[in-house]
Protein backbone atom coordinates (compact mmCIF):
# COMPACT_ATOMS: atom_id res chain seq x y z
CA UNK A 1 0.00 0.00 0.00
CA UNK A 2 1.39 3.54 -1.27
CA UNK A 3 1.65 6.22 1.79
CA UNK A 4 -0.11 8.67 -1.06
CA UNK A 5 -2.94 7.37 -3.16
CA UNK A 6 -3.70 9.13 -6.29
CA UNK A 7 -7.07 8.97 -8.08
CA UNK A 8 -7.83 8.64 -10.93
CA UNK A 9 -4.74 6.84 -11.96
CA UNK A 10 -5.67 7.49 -16.02
CA UNK A 11 -7.87 10.64 -17.04
CA UNK A 12 -8.77 11.28 -20.80
CA UNK A 13 -10.84 14.13 -21.15
CA UNK A 14 -12.13 16.71 -24.27
CA UNK A 15 -10.54 20.31 -24.68
CA UNK A 16 -12.52 22.66 -22.09
CA UNK A 17 -13.59 20.47 -19.44
CA UNK A 18 -13.10 20.74 -15.53
CA UNK A 19 -11.06 17.94 -13.91
CA UNK A 20 -10.61 17.25 -10.50
CA UNK A 21 -7.36 14.93 -9.15
CA UNK A 22 -6.64 13.21 -5.97
CA UNK A 23 -3.72 12.57 -3.49
CA UNK A 24 -5.20 10.59 -0.58
CA UNK A 25 -3.55 9.58 2.61
CA UNK A 26 -4.30 7.75 6.28
CA UNK A 27 -1.37 9.92 7.41
CA UNK A 28 -0.84 13.57 8.17
CA UNK A 29 1.52 15.42 6.49
CA UNK A 30 3.16 18.99 7.48
CA UNK A 31 3.43 20.09 3.78
CA UNK A 32 2.35 18.47 0.10
CA UNK A 33 3.79 18.60 -3.27
CA UNK A 34 2.28 18.56 -6.54
CA UNK A 35 4.51 17.90 -9.98
CA UNK A 36 3.67 17.60 -13.54
CA UNK A 37 5.69 15.35 -15.88
CA UNK A 38 5.90 15.67 -19.35
CA UNK A 39 6.21 13.10 -21.66
CA UNK A 40 10.38 12.67 -22.03
CA UNK A 41 10.94 15.37 -19.20
CA UNK A 42 11.70 15.36 -15.77
CA UNK A 43 8.70 16.15 -12.54
CA UNK A 44 8.31 20.24 -12.21
CA UNK A 45 7.38 21.22 -9.30
CA UNK A 46 4.02 23.18 -9.38
CA UNK A 47 2.83 23.77 -5.83
CA UNK A 48 3.60 23.46 -2.16
CA UNK A 49 0.61 23.27 0.02
CA UNK A 50 1.42 23.67 3.60
CA UNK A 51 -1.87 24.54 5.72
CA UNK A 52 -4.79 22.95 6.26
CA UNK A 53 -7.73 24.11 4.21
CA UNK A 54 -5.03 25.89 2.22
CA UNK A 55 -6.34 26.98 -1.66
CA UNK A 56 -3.30 28.29 -4.03
CA UNK A 57 -4.08 28.83 -7.68
CA UNK A 58 -1.78 28.87 -10.74
CA UNK A 59 -3.83 29.99 -13.52
CA UNK A 60 -6.42 27.42 -14.39
CA UNK A 61 -5.16 24.81 -11.71
CA UNK A 62 -6.59 25.18 -7.98
CA UNK A 63 -4.15 23.29 -5.71
CA UNK A 64 -6.03 22.39 -2.07
CA UNK A 65 -5.00 20.70 0.83
CA UNK A 66 -7.42 19.09 3.36
CA UNK A 67 -8.19 20.69 6.68
CA UNK A 68 -6.67 18.00 8.33
CA UNK A 69 -3.55 17.62 6.44
CA UNK A 70 -4.27 14.11 5.18
CA UNK A 71 -5.47 14.72 1.18
CA UNK A 72 -5.15 17.84 -1.57
CA UNK A 73 -6.58 17.83 -4.53
CA UNK A 74 -5.62 20.19 -7.75
CA UNK A 75 -8.71 20.97 -10.05
CA UNK A 76 -8.07 21.86 -13.54
CA UNK A 77 -10.70 24.64 -15.25
CA UNK A 78 -10.76 24.40 -18.59
CA UNK A 79 -8.54 22.23 -19.22
CA UNK A 80 -6.16 22.37 -22.24
CA UNK A 81 -3.68 19.79 -24.41
CA UNK A 82 -0.74 21.69 -22.78
CA UNK A 83 -2.03 20.48 -19.61
CA UNK A 84 -1.32 16.73 -20.90
CA UNK A 85 1.04 15.15 -18.69
CA UNK A 86 1.30 12.89 -15.26
CA UNK A 87 0.28 14.84 -12.41
CA UNK A 88 2.41 13.24 -9.01
CA UNK A 89 1.68 14.56 -5.37
CA UNK A 90 4.42 13.85 -3.24
CA UNK A 91 5.16 14.68 0.02
CA UNK A 92 9.18 16.25 0.73
CA UNK A 93 10.34 14.39 4.22
CA UNK A 94 12.19 16.50 6.57
CA UNK A 95 15.52 15.02 5.35
CA UNK A 96 14.90 16.35 1.67
CA UNK A 97 13.69 13.60 0.25
CA UNK A 98 10.52 12.91 -1.69
CA UNK A 99 7.73 10.62 -0.99
CA UNK A 100 6.05 9.81 -4.23
CA UNK A 101 2.00 9.26 -5.23
CA UNK A 102 1.98 6.54 -8.33
CA UNK A 103 0.57 9.80 -10.10
CA UNK A 104 -2.48 10.92 -12.24
CA UNK A 105 -2.14 10.13 -16.26
CA UNK A 106 -4.32 12.99 -17.91
CA UNK A 107 -4.72 13.72 -21.41
CA UNK A 108 -6.63 16.18 -22.73
CA UNK A 109 -7.86 15.72 -26.39
CA UNK A 110 -8.21 18.78 -28.83
CA UNK B 1 20.86 29.41 -15.81
CA UNK B 2 21.46 25.53 -17.07
CA UNK B 3 19.65 22.95 -15.67
CA UNK B 4 20.25 19.78 -13.95
CA UNK B 5 22.62 17.71 -17.19
CA UNK B 6 22.07 13.81 -17.81
CA UNK B 7 24.38 12.03 -20.28
CA UNK B 8 23.01 9.72 -21.97
CA UNK B 9 19.64 10.25 -22.93
CA UNK B 10 18.72 7.23 -24.18
CA UNK B 11 21.17 3.66 -23.65
CA UNK B 12 20.30 0.38 -24.95
CA UNK B 13 23.00 -2.38 -24.24
CA UNK B 14 22.78 -6.40 -23.43
CA UNK B 15 22.54 -7.92 -20.56
CA UNK B 16 26.05 -8.59 -18.64
CA UNK B 17 27.06 -5.38 -19.75
CA UNK B 18 28.23 -2.41 -17.65
CA UNK B 19 26.22 0.67 -17.68
CA UNK B 20 27.49 4.31 -16.47
CA UNK B 21 24.74 6.94 -15.90
CA UNK B 22 26.18 10.76 -15.63
CA UNK B 23 24.75 13.58 -13.84
CA UNK B 24 25.69 17.29 -13.45
CA UNK B 25 23.89 18.92 -10.66
CA UNK B 26 22.64 22.99 -10.74
CA UNK B 27 25.77 24.76 -9.76
CA UNK B 28 25.93 25.57 -5.89
CA UNK B 29 23.35 22.68 -5.41
CA UNK B 30 24.02 20.59 -2.02
CA UNK B 31 22.05 17.56 -2.72
CA UNK B 32 21.64 15.34 -5.19
CA UNK B 33 19.57 12.43 -5.58
CA UNK B 34 18.70 9.50 -8.32
CA UNK B 35 15.57 8.38 -9.00
CA UNK B 36 14.12 5.45 -10.87
CA UNK B 37 11.18 5.11 -12.40
CA UNK B 38 9.15 2.51 -13.99
CA UNK B 39 5.64 1.56 -14.79
CA UNK B 40 5.21 -0.84 -12.21
CA UNK B 41 6.43 0.97 -9.40
CA UNK B 42 6.35 4.92 -9.94
CA UNK B 43 8.88 6.86 -8.74
CA UNK B 44 11.52 5.26 -6.26
CA UNK B 45 14.70 6.82 -4.59
CA UNK B 46 17.71 5.39 -5.24
CA UNK B 47 20.23 7.09 -3.42
CA UNK B 48 20.85 10.70 -2.48
CA UNK B 49 23.78 12.98 -1.40
CA UNK B 50 24.51 16.28 0.60
CA UNK B 51 27.64 17.28 0.03
CA UNK B 52 29.36 14.86 -1.93
CA UNK B 53 28.60 12.22 0.96
CA UNK B 54 25.94 9.41 0.54
CA UNK B 55 23.78 9.87 3.02
CA UNK B 56 20.88 6.91 2.49
CA UNK B 57 21.71 4.54 -0.15
CA UNK B 58 18.45 2.18 0.87
CA UNK B 59 17.16 2.06 -2.22
CA UNK B 60 19.28 1.03 -4.14
CA UNK B 61 18.44 -2.35 -5.64
CA UNK B 62 21.19 -4.79 -4.91
CA UNK B 63 24.74 -4.89 -5.33
CA UNK B 64 24.90 -4.31 -8.75
CA UNK B 65 24.36 -0.88 -8.69
CA UNK B 66 26.78 1.83 -7.43
CA UNK B 67 26.30 5.72 -7.33
CA UNK B 68 29.14 7.70 -6.59
CA UNK B 69 29.62 11.64 -6.13
CA UNK B 70 33.78 12.97 -6.41
CA UNK B 71 33.01 16.94 -6.29
CA UNK B 72 30.32 18.61 -6.55
CA UNK B 73 29.36 18.72 -10.24
CA UNK B 74 29.13 15.38 -11.01
CA UNK B 75 27.73 11.80 -10.11
CA UNK B 76 27.64 9.00 -11.63
CA UNK B 77 25.18 5.81 -11.21
CA UNK B 78 26.55 2.23 -12.51
CA UNK B 79 25.06 -0.64 -12.82
CA UNK B 80 27.08 -4.17 -13.40
CA UNK B 81 25.89 -6.49 -15.00
CA UNK B 82 22.77 -4.95 -16.15
CA UNK B 83 19.51 -6.99 -16.58
CA UNK B 84 16.70 -6.27 -18.51
CA UNK B 85 14.95 -5.51 -15.02
CA UNK B 86 16.48 -3.01 -14.71
CA UNK B 87 14.84 -1.37 -17.77
CA UNK B 88 13.41 1.95 -16.50
CA UNK B 89 14.19 6.31 -16.83
CA UNK B 90 16.62 6.90 -14.32
CA UNK B 91 16.88 10.53 -13.14
CA UNK B 92 19.05 12.52 -10.98
CA UNK B 93 17.62 15.69 -9.43
CA UNK B 94 19.75 18.40 -7.21
CA UNK B 95 18.32 20.89 -4.34
CA UNK B 96 19.77 23.55 -2.62
CA UNK B 97 18.65 22.35 1.35
CA UNK B 98 14.77 22.44 1.39
CA UNK B 99 14.03 24.18 -1.67
CA UNK B 100 13.33 23.07 -4.98
CA UNK B 101 14.13 19.82 -6.77
CA UNK B 102 15.29 20.30 -10.05
CA UNK B 103 15.09 17.08 -12.28
CA UNK B 104 16.95 16.34 -14.96
CA UNK B 105 15.23 14.94 -18.46
CA UNK B 106 16.36 11.61 -17.68
CA UNK B 107 18.03 8.79 -18.66
CA UNK B 108 16.03 5.94 -20.40
CA UNK B 109 17.67 2.53 -20.11
CA UNK B 110 17.09 -0.23 -22.06
CA UNK B 111 18.78 -3.49 -21.27
CA UNK B 112 18.10 -6.71 -23.36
Amino acid sequence: TQLLEQSPQFLSIQEGENLTVYCNSSSVFSSLQWYRQEPGEGPVLLVTVVTGGEVKKLKRLTFQFGDARKDSSLHITAAQPGDTGLYLCAWRTSNYQLIWGAGTKLIIKP
Amino acid sequence: DAGVIQSPRHEVTEMGQEVTLRCKPISGHDYLFWYRQTMMRGLELLIYFNNNVPIDDSGMPEDRFSAKMPNASFSTLKIQPSEPRDSAVYFCASSLEGNTIYFGEGSWLTVV
